[in-house]
């Protein structure tokens, strides 16, 4: 039983560009939460998903950035014309049930650098 | 913020010590739960505590948890050189949707 995929684990976009970041996960789960943590900084809470909804997109900038969970597929986290405070290592994780209390599993993260 | 914070930030000791980190929050909350990231990994979930518990073990972890001064405690005990990671405590904030982190504790263990 796999854990929570996350992909690429290193992601370089220039100023400007677009980034994806992927989630698959585990399996059984249908919920889906991403955190965002800066360097020498603890995680921060940006979204959390629900197969096809967006349950609490609270912690996500108003701007460029956008999460999307399809029915079939991992879930997105969609970053448009990244800027160099960007430049973050963002987690995903997935429980069976909501919330925290049922138990969370991280993923490994990706490592975004805009230059 | 809502942000906890832990203390210290940073705490080196050698192989065999206790290493005891500490938690506040400023919310009420359902859970407090810890844990471990290594450096440039993901995070390891260590241990949840329950907002009408007041400690727990889990091998070489113990946690304790004050909700009257909003504040929990983790103990390692007999630390080893594999326990050199950052370990953050992180609250529901009464809510069920979300982890609140603190800031964490850098945990170095000299062999």
């Amino acid at each position: 039983n796999a854990g929570v995929m996350q992909n690429p684990r290193h992601l370089v976009r220039r100023r400007g560009q677009e980034a994806r970041l992927r989630c698959s996960p585990m399996k059984g789960h249908s919920h889906v939460y991403w955190y965002r943590q800066l360097p020498e900084e603890g995680l921060k809470f940006m979204v959390y998903l629900q197969k096809e909804n967006i349950i609490d997109e609270s912690g996500m900038p108003k701007e460029r950035f956008s999460a999307e969970f399809p029915k079939e597929g991992p879930s997105i986290l969609r970053i448009q014309q990244v800027v160099r405070g960007d430049s973050a290592a963002y987690f995903c994780a997935s429980s069976p049930g909501g919330g925290p209390a049922h138990g969370y599993t991280f993923g490994s993260g990706t490592r975004l650098t805009v230059v | 913020s809502q942000q906890g914070e832990e203390d210290p930030q940073a705490l080196s000791i050698q192989e065999g010590e206790n290493a005891t980190m500490n938690c506040s929050y400023k919310t009420s909350i359902n859970n407090l739960q810890w844990y471990r990231q290594n450096s440039g990994r993901g995070l390891v979930h260590l241990i949840l505590i329950r907002s009408n518990e007041r400690e727990k073990h889990s091998g070489r972890l113990r946690v304790t948890l004050d909700t009257s001064k909003k504040s929990s405690s983790l103990l390692i005990t007999a630390s080893r050189a594999a326990d050199t990671a950052s370990y953050f405590c992180a609250t529901d904030g009464g809510a069920t949707n979300k982890l609140i982190f603190g800031t964490g504790t850098l945990l170095a263990v000299q062999p």
